[in-house]
């Protein structure tokens, strides 16, 4: 079955550090990407389409300088969360949409990241 | 906006015991996809168990099935036999009506416990 791999799975850093996570399509193409955000006990919330080949797609709210989304290759996405503070601290999960696949999203085991 | 009400934060089910976890959505649309995912504490995003809206049928996997009740915008999921394993948050999905087709809303998330 098609897998996402993320990377880091955990960080801990500093504030104002610039941390990038990695979203890797491992045997499939993936045009589309899709960046999430979970805090404790809730529910996923959709920060960005990241769409191959062009700009993300940003949710409303979400900063688009903080929040730095490249998706230069089918399989390659990057989140990178610019000056970091404690505040930017969660658990960030990225998932790809394999077109040949009738999943509608399959998802990387997460970054949990902490700034101290 | 398209909303999905996971109206149950917790839910607690003896082991062997069946449990059923609602969800209600609001559409528009006549034909669009139901899923159920599953995050245990290691926080994959697992995907359960499907639904097509213009399939009468209830959908079926193992011990996992759904009552989906169209009319009602109604989509819960009932767990048969109820497992150790079966612990995890919960959350209804649903692809809003203005995505492109791959992009999900969450619901709030069911938490279940199995009690041994």
């Amino acid at each position: 079955g098609a897998v996402v791999s993320q990377h880091p799975s955990r960080v801990i850093c500093k504030s104002g550090t610039s941390v990038k996570i990695e979203c890797r399509s491992l045997d499939f193409q993936a045009t589309t990407m899709f960046w999430y955000r979970q805090f404790p006990k809730q529910s996923l919330m959709l920060m960005a389409t990241s769409n191959e080949g062009s700009k993300a797609t940003y949710e409303q709210g979400v900063e688009k300088d903080k929040f730095l989304i490249n998706h230069a290759s089918l399989t390659l996405s990057t989140l990178t969360v610019t000056s970091a503070h404690p505040e930017d601290s969660s658990f960030y999960i990225c998932s790809a949409t394999d077109t040949f696949d009738d999943q509608p999203q399959h998802f990387g085991d997460g970054t949990r990241l902490s700034i101290l | 906006a398209q909303t999905v009400t996971q109206s149950q934060p917790e839910m607690s089910v003896q082991e062997a015991e069946t449990v059923t976890l609602s969800c209600t959505y609001d559409t528009s649309e006549s034909d669009y996809y139901l899923f159920w995912y599953k995050q245990p504490p290691s926080r994959q995003m697992i995907l359960v168990i499907r639904q097509e809206a213009y399939k009468q049928q209830n959908a079926t996997e193992n011990r996992f099935s759904v009552n989906f009740q169209k009319a009602a915008k109604s989509f819960s999921l009932k767990i048969s036999d109820s497992q150790l394993g079966d612990a995890a948050m919960y959350f209804c999905a649903y692809p809003p009506l203005e995505s492109s087709g791959d992009k999900l809303t969450f619901g709030t998330g069911t938490r279940l416990a199995v009690r041994p």
